[in-house]
């Protein structure tokens, strides 16, 4: 099962500055990597795929880079509605599809 | 406009069963796989089941393999869970998602709650 960790596991940040998240991978997984965001109370929404494309109606503030192990989602300029946790995830090899624990992004 | 609306969830005793639903709308749904994904309270995501577009196959995690059954019912744009010998650990908020290439969640319903508690 491959193992994805993301840092840091709290990122304290103001509207307008730029968020840098990390999700590292145990073993490579090429470029199927996503994104998700979950806000307080709600569901998860798909925001990056396959490392970096932005699903439909994602703003372009957030962007995906990184490929093989290691992962950025960069926010260009926070905005308060980008309180959330941020996930990554793995489709390389499955099953089981696996998460990371989630960054907790506070402005 | 694509809805996916969870129901079924509610309090169970351990080694009880719980069926979940998953209407599906807005979408054709015969041509997209599946999925069940699950939170525990406080914690982060867990991916459960994947049942495929033409309901084939279906995949699990191993901590519910040989317990959870994922089926789907095309026709009526149904997807369910069936759960079997729920123990504590079960307890969580379950969404069911749509399959994106088979990789990814691209879309999510709000979540049903499943407490597993005697």
């Amino acid at each position: 099962e491959i193992v994805l960790t993301q840092s840091p596991a709290t990122l304290s940040l103001s509207p307008g500055e730029r968020a840098t998240l990390s999700c590292r991978a145990s073993q490579s997984v090429s470029r199927t990597l996503a994104w998700y965001q979950q806000r307080p109370g709600q569901a998860p929404r798909l925001l990056i795929y396959d490392a970096s494309s932005r699903a439909t109606g994602i703003p372009d503030r957030f962007s995906g880079s990184g490929s093989g192990t290691d992962f950025t989602l960069t926010i260009s300029s926070l905005e308060p509605e980008d309180s959330a946790v941020y996930y990554c995830q793995q489709s390389r090899d499955w099953p089981p599809y696996t998460f990371g624990p989630g960054t907790k992004v506070d402005i | 406009q694509v809805q996916l609306v969870e129901s079924g969830g509610g309090v169970v005793q351990p080694g009880g069963s719980l069926t979940l639903s998953c209407e599906v709308s807005g979408l054709t749904f015969r041509n997209h796989g599946m999925h069940w994904v699950r939170q525990a309270p406080g914690k982060g995501l867990e991916w459960v089941a994947f049942i495929r577009s033409d309901g084939s196959n279906q995949y699990y995690v191993d901590s519910v393999k040989g317990r959870f059954t994922i089926s789907r019912d095309t026709p009526k744009n149904m997807l369910y869970l069936q759960m079997n010998s729920l123990r504590a650990d079960d307890t969580a908020v379950y969404y069911c998602a749509k399959d994106k290439g088979v990789a990814y969640f691209d879309l999510w319903g709000r979540g049903t709650l499943v407490s597993v508690s005697s």
